[in-house]
């Protein structure tokens, strides 16, 4: 079946630390993969895409995503967190053919100041 | 440029009752997908509208069921509510589900509580 993972539903930084959070899916085959990230009373907004090409995909706010096709992973990174990017964040994977999103259970990350 | 719109906001109805919630798509999009995302989860894809046909569903029972409008917009409707039914339920609008790449743009969801 189709599912996708996140390693860490919690995560506690300190502001400038580094982010790497996890996420793999169940099976290879043509993906699109996604990172989506919900702030505080906010709705699900997109951090970055890949659909092909270079597998280290850079999106908003100094995100970036490697997509691993021999792992079946996409992880999610940024150098130095603020403040600001406490969030919860989900990984989301359409494979080819598919029409639906399926979402990993999200990671839920407080940055402290 | 006009984003997805979710109504009510807020809903709370009580075990057997149905429900309608309501979805308007971001201009453009032809494609309407809804997601429900209980507490402490991901979101779960329950059916996708394409052009005003259904176009794929998830693991959800026959209860749940939805419509597409010629605007595109769309509903979802829920009866015989059960008390898991509890959750955000989401709306994404994407341009053209027949690409690969479309992407999808979600609304602030409706929050419906089932007591």
């Amino acid at each position: 079946a189709q599912s996708v993972s996140q390693h860490n539903h919690h995560v506690i930084l300190s502001e400038a630390a580094s982010l790497e959070l996890g996420c793999n899916y169940s099976y290879g085959g043509t993906v699109n993969l996604f990172w989506y990230v919900q702030y505080p009373g906010q709705h699900l907004q997109l951090l970055l895409k890949y659909f092909s090409g270079d597998p280290l995909v850079k999106g908003i706010k100094g995100f970036e995503a490697e997509f691993i096709k021999s792992k079946f992973s996409f992880n999610l990174r940024k150098p130095s967190v603020q403040w600001s990017d406490t969030a919860e964040y989900f990984c989301a994977v359409k494979w080819e053919y598919g029409n639906k999103l399926v979402f990993g259970a999200g990671t839920i990350l407080r940055v402290k100041s | 440029e006009t984003g997805v719109t979710q109504s009510p906001t807020h809903l709370i109805k009580t075990r057997g009752q149905q429900v309608t919630l309501r979805c308007s798509s971001q201009s453009g999009h032809n494609t309407v997908s809804w997601y429900q995302q209980a507490l402490g989860q991901g979101p779960q894809f329950i059916f996708q509208y394409y052009r005003e046909e259904e176009n794929g569903r998830g693991n959800f029972p026959p209860r749940f069921s939805g419509l597409q409008f010629p605007n595109y917009s769309s509903e979802l409707n829920v009866n015989a509510l059960e008390l898991d039914d509890s959750a955000l339920y989401l709306c994404a609008s994407s341009l053209n589900d027949r690409l690969a790449n479309d992407e999808q743009f979600f609304g602030p969801g409706t929050r419906l509580t089932v007591l």
